[in-house]
């Protein structure tokens, strides 16, 4: 079976302060892993994905995630955060033989000025 | 459309009752999922369709929920009998195809069941 967690339910940074968001996931082969975030009122957006190659992935928004096998995570990062990034964040893995996403339970950013 | 919409955006109703939750997928993307994103949780899968077929409906939670892409495009999400425990965010999204393509979301709809 497969499983994500995202151990910080509530994180609380200073505008301009560095963000790490982590997930950590139980999958048996190799994983697709992917981050969306979601605002008020908004539909999911994807921030970037990691299939292979490359294990450090660039995505929208300033946003770059590690992926560490050895580790089983994924973590989220951004050098610098704006007051837009306070939203909810999380972290899914895809599973071929389903075709579907199993996402963690989520991260809230709060953004303190 | 340029995304995935979702009508409607809130629908409220009485324990018992029947509802539809329509969703219109990206023009041209053949994969279409319903997730179910109760408070304070993470999204979980529910159905998908591959064109007008149901592929896997294995999140559906009992037969009170069925969902329907009758020509390949806009899908409904049905519950019958609604009971408070449904009161969640239904989301829709779609994807070009199969596979690990992204998943675009809509913004859901509100579903609360008095």
């Amino acid at each position: 079976a497969q499983s994500v967690t995202q151990p910080d339910i509530h994180i609380t940074v200073s505008e301009g302060a560095s963000l790490e968001l982590r997930c950590n996931y139980s999958y048996g082969a190799t994983p697709y892993l992917f981050w969306y975030v979601q605002s008020p009122g908004q539909g999911l957006q994807l921030l970037l994905k990691y299939f292979s190659g490359d294990t450090l992935v660039q995505g929208i928004k300033g946003f770059e995630a590690e992926f560490k096998r050895s580790q089983s995570s994924f973590n989220l990062r951004k050098p610098s955060v704006h007051w837009s990034d306070a939203a909810e964040y999380f972290c899914a893995v895809y599973k071929a033989a389903g075709n579907k996403l199993t996402f963690g339970g989520g991260t809230r950013v709060l953004v303190k000025p | 459309g340029a995304g995935v919409s979702q009508t409607p955006s809130n629908k409220v109703t009485e324990k018992g009752k029947y509802v539809e939750l329509r969703c219109d997928p990206i023009s041209g993307h053949t994969a279409l999922y319903w997730y179910r994103q109760s408070l304070g949780q993470g999204p979980e899968f529910l159905i998908y369709f591959q064109g007008t077929g149901a592929a896997d409906d294995s999140g559906l939670p009992n037969d009170r929920f069925f969902a329907v892409r009758p020509e390949g495009s806009v899908s409904t999400l049905k519950i019958q009998r609604t009971e408070r425990g449904d009161s969640a965010v239904y989301l829709c999204a779609s994807s070009q195809g199969l596979g690990a393509d992204t998943q675009y979301f809509g913004p859901g709809t509100r579903l609360t069941v008095l």
